[in-house]
């Protein structure tokens, strides 16, 4: 079984100021990452993913992560948030084998306000 | 390329009805899959079709179902409507081989409303 935790349901930062978003995942496999972000009234789009090779990913719009394996975790960061980086950011975890087949777990969400 | 497409984009339904939701996948995609979104469960995978065939499915009731045809284009269905259906619906496709490391291109969504 996999499954992802997200720590912290809100967020909220100054502009300019860094953006750190936790997740920790538990997979019995070795899982492959991803972040996704929704903005109000929208599908999800994907930031960045993690598929076994370089441990630090970098995604679109500054966001990167990096992937520690002893820790669990593939937190989110971002140097210096923007206004425009404000909504909802989803961590998710799928895995090799026949009953993970286009099968995304979720973390909960978690809010990114973003304050002038 | 065109995103993904769903129809319609919102959904007043009563209980008891049953309703259809349609997903049309980005163009050379052959996996779609469908997830429920609430606020108090969040988002939860309902299952995945590749080349007409379901592969996987989460932990939903027989009501809800899904059929995909021979150009990749998926309808889900959900009968005998409950009120705890209500939800935004979400769509996305994936690559040519629906691995678990392809990307997943999600679409706008489906909001449907149980009354």
């Amino acid at each position: 079984a996999q499954s992802v935790t997200q720590l912290g349901s809100h967020v909220s930062v100054s502009e300019g100021a860094l953006v750190l978003l936790r997740c920790n995942y538990s997979s019995s496999v070795p899982p492959y990452l991803f972040w996704y972000v929704q903005y109000p009234n929208q599908g999800l789009q994907l930031l960045l993913k993690y598929t076994s090779a370089a441990t630090l990913v970098k995604g679109i719009n500054g966001f990167e992560a990096e992937f520690k394996k002893s820790e669990t975790s593939f937190h989110l960061t971002k140097p210096s948030a923007h206004m425009s980086d404000a909504a909802e950011y989803f961590c998710a975890v799928s895995n090799a084998g026949g009953t993970s087949y286009g099968k995304l777990t979720f973390g909960q969400g978690t809010i990114l306000t973003v304050h002038p | 390329k065109a995103g993904v497409t769903q129809t319609p984009r919102y959904l007043i339904k009563t209980r008891g009805q049953q309703v259809t939701l349609s997903c049309s996948p980005i163009s050379g995609h052959r996996s779609v899959s469908w997830y429920q979104q609430t606020p108090g469960q969040g988002l939860q995978f309902l299952f995945e079709y590749f080349s007409e065939t379901q592969r996987n499915k989460g932990n939903f009731p027989g009501r809800f179902s899904g059929r995909q045809f021979s150009n990749s284009r998926s309808e889900m269905n959900v009968s005998t409507l409950e009120l705890g259906d209500s939800a935004l619906y979400l769509c996305a496709s994936s690559g040519t081989s629906g691995g678990p490391t392809d990307t997943q291109y999600f679409g706008p969504g489906t909001r449907l409303t149980v009354l």
